[in-house]
């Protein structure tokens, strides 16, 4: 069966610090990958998304950025955190290309910045 | 652009009423639709997933319902339990490049009280 992992659970990291949020999926082959972030009190904003090694397109211009550097593996990266980074981030993968398949989401790292 | 809504905002029903969430969506041309549920501080769970040609779907006491052509889904929970207290969301899948995207209503916040 396909699990996906996420972690850490939480974090808290000081403004101007790097960060590295990691996600990966077993049991399945060249999946779709989003990383979401869900701010107090607010819906998820999709922030990135990948089809393939090495293919992420952006959502929204930030701080952020992502990365796939295997097929099973997303990375949520960023070189200097603000505090506007703070929030819950959700990654979730579904299978492609069949367009009917489900998401799937991991528990989300709870980040803050301080 | 697609955006989905979620209304109510947030509900408060006694234990055992029936209830009804809606979600809508500005554009109907959506490949599928998923309820999810998420607990405080958790992540994303899955609840039920609406093919774009199905009009409804069922899970126990869950009953989802799609009608495309008006953008509009509803999540209908019967006899509701102290446990079904979280917050659900609805997002459509659309198709964006050679990817397919999770756009998310706001969520409804439930409590059902014992």
């Amino acid at each position: 069966s396909q699990t996906i992992h996420q972690w850490p659970a939480t974090l808290v990291q000081p403004v101007g610090s790097p960060l590295s949020l990691e996600c990966t999926v077993e049991g399945t082959s060249n999946p779709n990958l989003y990383w979401y972030r869900q701010a107090a009190g607010r819906g998820l904003q999709l922030l990135f998304y990948s089809v393939g090694i090495g293919q992420i397109s952006s959502e929204v211009p930030q701080n952020l950025s992502a990365s796939r550097p295997q097929d099973w593996q997303f990375i949520l990266s960023s070189k200097k955190l603000l505090l506007s980074d703070s929030g819950f981030y959700l990654c979730a993968w579904s299978s492609t290309p069949r367009v009917g398949d489900e998401a799937f989401f991991g528990q989300g790292t709870r980040l803050t910045v301080v | 652009k697609q955006e989905v809504t979620q209304i109510p905002a947030a509900l408060s029903v006694p234990e055992g009423e029936n209830l009804v969430l809606n979600c809508s969506f500005t554009d109907s041309a959506i490949y599928n639709l998923q309820w999810f549920r998420q607990d405080p501080g958790k992540g994303l769970t899955s609840l039920l997933l609406i093919q774009s040609s199905q009009r409804e779907q069922t899970s126990g006491r869950l009953n989802a319902s799609l009608d495309k052509s008006s953008g509009r889904s509803t999540l209908y929970i019967a006899a509701s339990q102290p446990g079904d207290s979280a917050t659900y969301l609805c997002a459509v899948r659309l198709q964006m490049d050679s990817s397919y995207k999770l756009i998310f209503g706001s969520g409804t916040r439930l409590l059902v009280r014992p």
